[in-house]
């Protein structure tokens, strides 16, 4: 089963628009919890990652919330822009890294 | 700087048959692992290897051999092709064990 569970499975925002990614988690363990994103026919790229002693990280338009004591976490995209479009994972590590099942990004010019 | 280089893009097998999908990064990295991405599944670890000589199982090893004779190279050997093998596999390389910072394009691998 999949232990991280990542929601929703696709998103359709307008541009200028915020996306907003959300994940939770189960396992107290996970220590690095970071984000990729995938364009099609490329593999992953590490986007931005939190360790669970920081509430929030912000690198540009990309925001991670994190929520300790409710075991979650989201990625926020400010000013959503078409070349944002992608699919998005998070992920959790304890000694390897569990991944959610993506989400596909759509940002409508 | 190539970064994961993984070869071949494509490829399409019979079952039964039997073929090594190759990766290689030029970044002097010692962890380096090996992920199939299915539908609605997000990555899922095969195998991994936190240096030459060393390597261990992940969450879905059944069916896969790995090695690792340099730090440079870090082939995944398919036994016997099922088509519960038919996916996308990416290799991936760090210089952090457990964490996956560089991913190769993949190969896309479809077993009949």
């Amino acid at each position: 089963q999949q232990q991280v569970k990542q929601s929703p499975q696709s998103l359709i925002v307008q541009k200028g628009g915020i996306s907003i990614i959300n994940c939770a988690y189960e396992n107290t363990a996970f220590d690095y919890f970071p984000w990729y994103q995938q364009f099609p026919g490329k593999g992953p790229a590490l986007l931005i990652a939190i360790r669970p002693d920081v509430s929030e990280k912000k690198e540009g338009r990309f925001t991670i919330s994190f929520n300790k004591s409710a075991k979650q976490f989201s990625l926020h995209i400010m000013d959503s822009q078409p070349g944002d479009s992608a699919t998005y994972f998070c992920a959790a590590k304890d000694n390897d890294m569990r991944f959610g099942a993506g989400t596909r990004l759509t940002v409508k010019p | 700087n190539a970064g994961v280089t993984q070869t071949p893009k494509f490829q399409v097998l019979k079952t039964g048959q039997s073929m090594t999908l190759q990766c290689a990064q030029d970044m002097n990295h010692e962890y380096m692992s090996w992920y199939r991405q299915d539908p609605g599944m997000g990555l899922r670890l095969i195998h991994y290897s936190v240096g030459a000589g060393i390597t261990d199982q992940g969450e879905v090893p059944n069916g896969y051999n790995v090695s690792r004779s340099t730090t440079e190279d870090f082939p995944l050997r398919l036994l016997s092709a099922a088509p519960s093998q038919t996916s996308v596999y990416f290799c991936a390389s760090s210089y952090l064990s457990g964490q996956p910072q560089h991913f190769g394009d993949g190969t896309r691998l479809s077993i009949l």
